[in-house]
């Protein structure tokens, strides 16, 4: 079983380049999360979507943008990367809409310089 | 404002010995508290979930205990095996607001030395 899987593992961007994160799961889970965790903090929820076509703002959705392809994809956006959006980005999943993020990804590691 | 603190940060223990990680919240009501495991480079893997009217959850080697009324959380790993070197993460629902308000605490970061 894969899981969630998210592309790329790595990843360094230039300040103003964009970046769209990958994200796919293949346990017909109904909600989607995208977190971001950064060194001494606990994870923080940007975008989630409990169901397919809906999505909501998390926590701290500025500079990003979501897409919910379909029930397997949601995809996550960065328009114009700035060096504060240097962080590990994980994307999970949980099977009932509006439940709590049960499996995660291995996590996006992103460098913005 | 609700929070979620988990001490120590880090901690060295030698294999084959116990530690308990420590975790206290100031959100009320709360909804459930979960814990999870990091391992290095990996997402994190739920170990036991607690409903607020639960004193204590086990899962193998390890386990959880939860006192409501001071607001506390335990993790107890027994027989610590190298495998057990990850983040322990601290996580609380508070009981209004849904999922989209889970609070996550920074974690514990254990190492276990042969």
């Amino acid at each position: 079983n894969a899981g969630v899987t998210q592309t790329p593992k790595f990843q360094v961007l230039k300040t103003g380049q964009s970046m769209t994160l990958q994200c796919a799961q293949d346990m017909n889970h109904n909600s989607m999360y995208w977190y971001r965790q950064d060194p001494g903090m606990g994870l923080r929820l940007i975008y989630y979507s409990a169901s397919e076509g809906t999505t909501d703002k998390g926590e701290v959705p500025n500079g990003y943008n979501v897409s919910r392809l379909n029930k397997r994809e949601f995809s996550l956006r960065l328009e114009s990367a700035a060096p504060s959006q240097t962080s590990v980005y994980f994307c999970a999943s949980s099977a009932s809409g509006g439940g709590q993020p049960q499996h995660f990804g291995d996590g996006t590691r992103l460098s913005i310089l | 404002k609700n929070q979620v603190e988990q001490s120590p940060q880090s901690l060295i223990i030698l294999e084959g010995k116990n530690c308990t990680l420590q975790c206290n919240y100031t959100v009320s009501p709360f909804s459930n508290l979960r814990w999870y495991k990091q391992d290095t480079g990996r997402g994190p893997v739920s170990l036991t979930i607690m409903t607020f009217s639960e004193n204590t959850k086990s899962n193998g080697r390890y386990t959880a205990t939860l006192d409501a009324d001071t607001k506390q959380s335990s993790l107890h790993i027994t027989a610590s095996q190298l495998s057990d070197s990850a983040s322990y993460i601290c996580v609380v629902s508070p009981r209004s607001g849904g999922y989209n308000k889970l609070i996550f605490g920074a974690g514990t970061r254990l190492a276990v030395h042969p």
